[in-house]
């Protein structure tokens, strides 16, 4: 089956240092890879994606770069802010080359960011 | 777009009670999925919907779970009955066809507590 397999948390850092948060995957046709990011009391939401090999994705500053060969798609950021402080999630979605049914989203298991001024 | 909208945004209950949680799909999105979030178990999908048709319910934990789509614009997830162990924050989502690879959109969650 899919999986994904993220660092295990809480991460603590101090602002402006940089930011690796490792996510592996295992999964039985072509996904694209996400990471979802949850503020405090809200819903996940949307950092970036890549739909297919050495695709990177950015957005705030965050980036990711889809690795085939090593099944990875660590998260990273150069410069973290207090702001950046959530849980983040990385998941997988099976392409729609694949059987119906595989719309859903596999997560992993959420890594917990602090950053302190 | 108001986004998904989910309520009531928190809820207790006592232990025995039928609790019923709603959401509101962004308006066009044919996909809705409903999950559950807890410390111990992460992330959990419970089930998701296509054009109102329940399409995988096998993360439904037992019978006491029910959930509804009756038109593409709500959606309810029912306890009956409820029990402390179903504490957890509920999130809603929703995306649309055409592109799977595209994103979900959750709502912001409701946070049960079952006393």
């Amino acid at each position: 089956g899919n999986s994904v397999t993220q660092m295990e948390g809480p991460v603590t850092l101090s602002e402006e240092a940089f930011l690796t948060i490792n996510c592996t995957y295992t999964a039985t046709g072509y996904p694209s890879l996400f990471w979802y990011v949850q503020y405090p009391g809200e819903g996940l939401q949307l950092l970036l994606k890549a739909t297919k090999a050495d695709d990177k994705g950015s957005n705030k500053g965050f980036e990711a770069t889809y690795r085939k060969e090593t099944t990875s798609f660590h998260l990273e950021k150069g410069s973290v802010q207090v702001s950046d402080s959530a849980v983040y999630f990385c998941a997988l979605i099976l392409s729609r080359s694949s059987n119906f049914g595989n719309e859903k989203l596999t997560f992993g298991t959420g890594t917990r960011l602090t950053i302190i001024p | 777009d108001a986004g998904v909208i989910q309520s009531p945004r928190h809820e207790v209950t006592e232990m025995g009670q039928e609790v019923t949680l709603r959401c509101k799909p962004i308006s066009g999105h044919d996909y809705l999925f409903w999950y559950r979030q807890t410390m111990m178990r992460g992330l959990e999908l419970l089930i998701y919907f296509n054009n109102n048709v329940p399409i995988d319910d096998s993360g439904m934990p037992e019978d006491r779970f029910s959930a509804k789509m009756p038109n593409a614009s709500f959606s309810t997830l029912k306890i009956q009955p409820s029990e402390p162990r179903d504490s957890a924050v509920y999130f809603c989502a929703s995306t649309e066809t055409g592109t799977l690879n595209n994103e979900q959109f959750f709502g912001p969650g409701t946070r049960l507590t079952v006393l």
